[in-house]
């Protein structure tokens, strides 16, 4: 099986501060996903990644940056965290057009 | 704006009865279609895709039916059962060929013993 692993699954942080959020597949997938989750509004892509040392952005970028140094790791960086970012992020991984395959999730409170 | 909608919130559904879900797309380019559900503090987990050759796609307990020109798809579960209580999500794959998936907002079932 598939595994989406990230790091946290809590976290709380002060406004302004810089923040890692990591995730990390172990299946080779090409691509892989940011989401957030908030409640009535979905699940909205921050920022993906087809191949190592690229990315695009998704429909809420702002705030937010990527890195993917290797091809199973993928990390989404708030650069200076507001409390508008608190939510629950997603991240997901996926091989060429098959549907994705999602960590838990990481709760992000930020106060 | 909202390419793919699911129009309830939220869903309440007696066990042993059928749970009908909807989801509404705008764009007619899009050819493939999945359902996930997500319980609390967890990721989603994929359920059931469609492509947009077939207009249905059983498996087990859950059918997803695709009426293309109304641009409407239905997840059925027959017969509901308590575990299924969750936020289902309806998901279309985006026709530029990024491999995106474009989610909707979610319909929370809960099926009630």
């Amino acid at each position: 099986d598939v595994k989406v692993t990230q790091s946290s699954r809590y976290l709380v942080k002060r406004t302004g501060e810089k923040v890692f959020l990591e995730c990390v597949q172990d299946m080779d997938h090409e691509n892989m996903f940011w989401y957030r989750q908030d409640p009535g509004l979905g699940l909205r892509l921050i920022y993906f990644s087809y191949d190592v040392k690229m990315k695009e952005k998704g429909d809420i970028p702002e705030g937010y940056s990527v890195s993917r140094e290797k091809k199973e790791r993928f990390s989404l960086i708030l650069e200076s965290a507001s409390t508008n970012q608190t939510s629950m992020y997603l991240c997901a991984s996926s091989l060429g057009g098959m549907g994705n395959t999602f960590g838990s999730g990481t709760r992000l409170t930020v106060v | 704006d909202q390419q793919v909608k699911q129009n309830s919130p939220s869903l309440s559904v007696q066990e042993g009865r059928i749970s009908i879900l909807n989801c509404d797309y705008t764009n007619s380019m899009f050819d493939y279609f999945l359902w996930y559900k997500k319980y609390p503090a967890e990721g989603p987990t994929f359920l059931i895709s469609i492509s947009s050759i077939k207009d249905k796609n059983e498996d087990g307990r859950f059918t997803v039916f695709l009426n293309k020109s109304a641009k409407h798809l239905s997840l059925h579960i027959v017969p509901s059962q308590p575990g299924d209580s969750a936020v289902y999500f309806c998901a279309a794959s985006d026709p530029s060929g990024t491999y995106k998936y474009i989610f909707g907002t979610g319909t929370r079932l809960k099926v009630l013993a």
